[in-house]
């Protein structure tokens, strides 16, 4: 079966510093990959998606590139700001299989100090 | 435009009671998923719905859940004889139609404690 495996967290920087979170996944087929953010007290949404191998999903200063070869989907930002305090969520859907259910790795406590 | 929301917000009830949550989807939109957030299994995918029907259910953890659409668009979780391990966050998504080029938009959630 499916499954998304992220580097976990509480994971604690200081604003300016380079972030990486790891994602690495297990499917069938060719899935579609995403990163997903929830904010304090505000609802899941998505930060940036890829579709096949080699892509680069890229939104608000994020970037992961789908690398096929090593089954991961990392998350990177060259400058992180406190404003990027939230929880993140690597996810996955395998198209082609009746629906587009997203399979989520455990999130990641992302919390960025002045 | 409005947003997919869920009512109620936050929900307590005792052990053993029946619960409803309800979602409202985007309008026109065809598929919804439920979710399930909780501390232990993480989020995990309960099921799907295109129009009113439901191909997938395999993530309903036990007969005491169930789910329905209506004139493909609100949909109302029911959990019976509510149990300890129910309480979590059940997510509601709402997408354009089938195919990863479709977003999900979530709701903000119901919060549900089983006392």
């Amino acid at each position: 079966g499916n499954s998304v495996t992220q580097m976990e967290g509480p994971v604690t920087l200081s604003e300016e510093a380079f972030l990486t979170i790891n994602c690495t996944y297990t499917a069938t087929g060719y899935p579609s990959l995403f990163w997903y953010v929830q904010y304090p007290g505000e609802g899941l949404q998505l930060l940036l998606k890829a579709t096949k191998a080699d892509d680069k999903g890229s939104n608000k200063g994020f970037e992961a590139t789908y690398r096929k070869e090593t089954t991961s989907f990392h998350l990177e930002k060259g400058s992180v700001q406190v404003s990027d305090s939230a929880v993140y969520f690597c996810a996955l859907t395998t198209p082609g299989f009746g629906n587009e259910k997203l399979t989520f790795g455990t999130g990641t406590r992302l919390t960025i100090i002045p | 435009g409005a947003g997919v929301s869920q009512s109620p917000s936050n929900k307590v009830t005792e052990k053993g009671k029946d619960v409803e949550l309800r979602c409202d989807p985007i309008s026109g939109h065809t598929a919804l998923y439920w979710y399930r957030q909780s501390l232990g299994q993480g989020l995990e995918f309960l099921i799907y719905f295109q129009g009113n029907s439901a191909p997938d259910k395999s993530g309903l953890p036990s007969d005491r859940f169930s789910a329905e659409r209506t004139g493909g668009s609100v949909s109302t979780l029911t959990i019976q004889r509510t149990q300890q391990e129910d309480s979590a966050v059940y997510l509601c998504a709402s997408s354009l139609g089938q195919g990863s080029s479709y977003e999900q938009y979530f709701g903000p959630g119901t919060r549900l404690t089983v006392t």
